[in-house]
């Protein structure tokens, strides 16, 4: 089947820092979505991709879906405590009947 | 909007019992899922109805696991008997369409002593 393959798996920053994210998978995925986890809460959404190559923002957040199809990546800049928790990225194909994939998530600490 | 409401939220329960799970998708949504959560594998997909119809079962582990959705405004997941190693958080999400943008309800954290 599908799988993602999400990196690093974990990561600890300073406050103010930027951080970056990457999925990458070995088939072609028709739309990219990135998630977060807050502890003791499912994922919310944060950012849908739809086009290869689009660039998105939502505040300090950016995401882009890959030229190739394959992979996509999440920054957050400036990072902030209440962006701690773990971020998952998914995707679905035509060929899958529009399932999600999901990584296994990016588990991000940020010390103040 | 409440969202996508779950019930119980945690459930602890001994070997062998009855579990049923509940969700409440977001009104208006006519595709419904349910995943399980483990630090072992993740997020996987257990089965996702489309228009109160069960579209794919194939992540249901094992006979025990059985799910329905009566109306597009409530679903069950029931396990029987249980299992220890059914320990998870279980998460039913739902969204309109295919299913592109879920929205997660905040889980139930079954626990199987």
């Amino acid at each position: 089947g599908q799988q993602l393959n999400q990196s690093p798996q974990s990561m600890f920053i300073q406050e103010g820092e930027d951080v970056s994210m990457n999925c990458t998978s070995s088939s072609i995925f028709n739309t990219w979505l990135w998630y977060k986890q807050d502890p003791g809460e499912g994922p919310v959404l944060l950012i849908a991709l739809y086009k290869a190559g689009e660039l998105t923002s939502n505040g300090r957040l950016t995401a882009q879906f890959g030229i190739t199809r394959k992979d996509s990546f999440l920054n957050i800049s400036a990072s902030i405590p209440s962006d701690v928790g773990i971020y998952f990225c998914a995707g679905t194909a035509n060929t899958n009947a529009g399932k999600s994939t999901f990584g296994d998530g990016t588990t991000l600490t940020v010390k103040p | 909007d409440a969202g996508v409401i779950q019930s119980p939220r945690h459930e602890v329960t001994e070997m062998g019992q009855e579990v049923t799970l509940r969700c409440k998708p977001i009104s208006g949504h006519n595709s419904l899922f349910w995943y399980r959560q483990t630090m072992m594998r993740g997020l996987e997909l257990l089965i996702y109805f489309n228009n109160n119809v069960p579209i794919d079962d194939s992540g249901m582990p094992e006979d025990r696991f059985s799910a329905k959705m009566p109306n597009a405004s409530f679903s069950t997941l029931k396990i029987q008997p249980s299992e220890p190693r059914d320990s998870a958080v279980y998460f039913c999400a739902s969204s309109f369409g295919q299913g592109e943008k879920l929205f997660f309800g905040s889980g139930t954290q079954l626990s199987v002593l």
